[in-house]
């Protein structure tokens, strides 16, 4: 089955600093990977998903996320975190070979951002 | 139109009512789904759609019962729930027969059983 690990459920950045959200999958195929923001009370939004036509990939709001096979990682950064970047990120992956888009989802990372 | 819509936003119900949330959506997605949030928690698949027709059902309680009467329009029917079914719903929808694409989310009914 595959699935995906999110380490650290908190992570904590000054407003301008570097944000790094870590995600590693587990697959025997090659995977989808999806990277979605939820804030609070609402529901998920897509910041950006591999799907195997690039390597590095940009996304909204500034994100970009990295697929390092050779790590089994799909890391998600932004250059500069803004105060609204506060928000739970949950790192998600799907398989190949279903018509839908079920999704299995890691824990999450809640990002904190202080001025 | 990318959105998802669901209905209500809040919904508080004791543990003999009957309710349904709702979700609509418009843009030719034939795939539809329900997941389950609990405070904290990632959010949890409940039920899949396809074309209309029940395809994944991941072992959810007989009192959530799911509908989708048309390839807009999906509905969830709640009876004799617990407390802690309290979470929030997320409906969410997707193009059918495709491997790459994302599922799009409402924002989702916070549900409060008392």
């Amino acid at each position: 089955a595959q699935s995906v690990t999110q380490l650290g459920s908190h992570v904590s950045v000054s407003e301008g600093a570097l944000v790094l959200l870590r995600c590693n999958y587990s697959s025997s195929v090659p995977p989808y990977l999806f990277w979605y923001v939820q804030y609070p009370n609402q529901g998920l939004q897509l910041l950006l998903k591999y799907t195997s036509a690039a390597t590095l990939v940009k996304g909204i709001n500034g994100f970009e996320a990295e697929f390092k096979k050779s790590e089994t990682s799909f890391h998600l950064t932004k250059p500069s975190a803004h105060m609204s970047d506060a928000a739970e990120y949950f790192c998600a992956v799907r398989g190949r070979g279903s018509g839908y888009s079920t999704l299995t989802f890691g824990k999450g990372t809640m990002l904190l951002v202080s001025p | 139109d990318t959105e998802v819509t669901q209905t209500p936003k809040h919904l508080v119900m004791g543990m003999t009512n009957k309710k349904s949330l709702k979700c609509e959506q418009h843009m030719g997605h034939r795939a539809m789904y329900w997941y389950k949030q609990k405070a904290k928690k990632p959010p949890e698949l409940m039920f899949v759609y396809s074309y209309e027709k029940l395809s994944i059902n991941e072992s959810v309680p007989s009192r959530f019962s799911p509908e989708c009467p048309n390839s807009s329009l999906l509905n969830l029917h709640l009876h004799a729930l617990q407390p802690e079914d309290s979470a929030l719903y997320l409906c969410a929808s997707s193009p059918a027969g495709s491997t790459n694409t994302e599922a799009f989310f409402g924002q989702g009914t916070r549900l409060t059983v008392v």
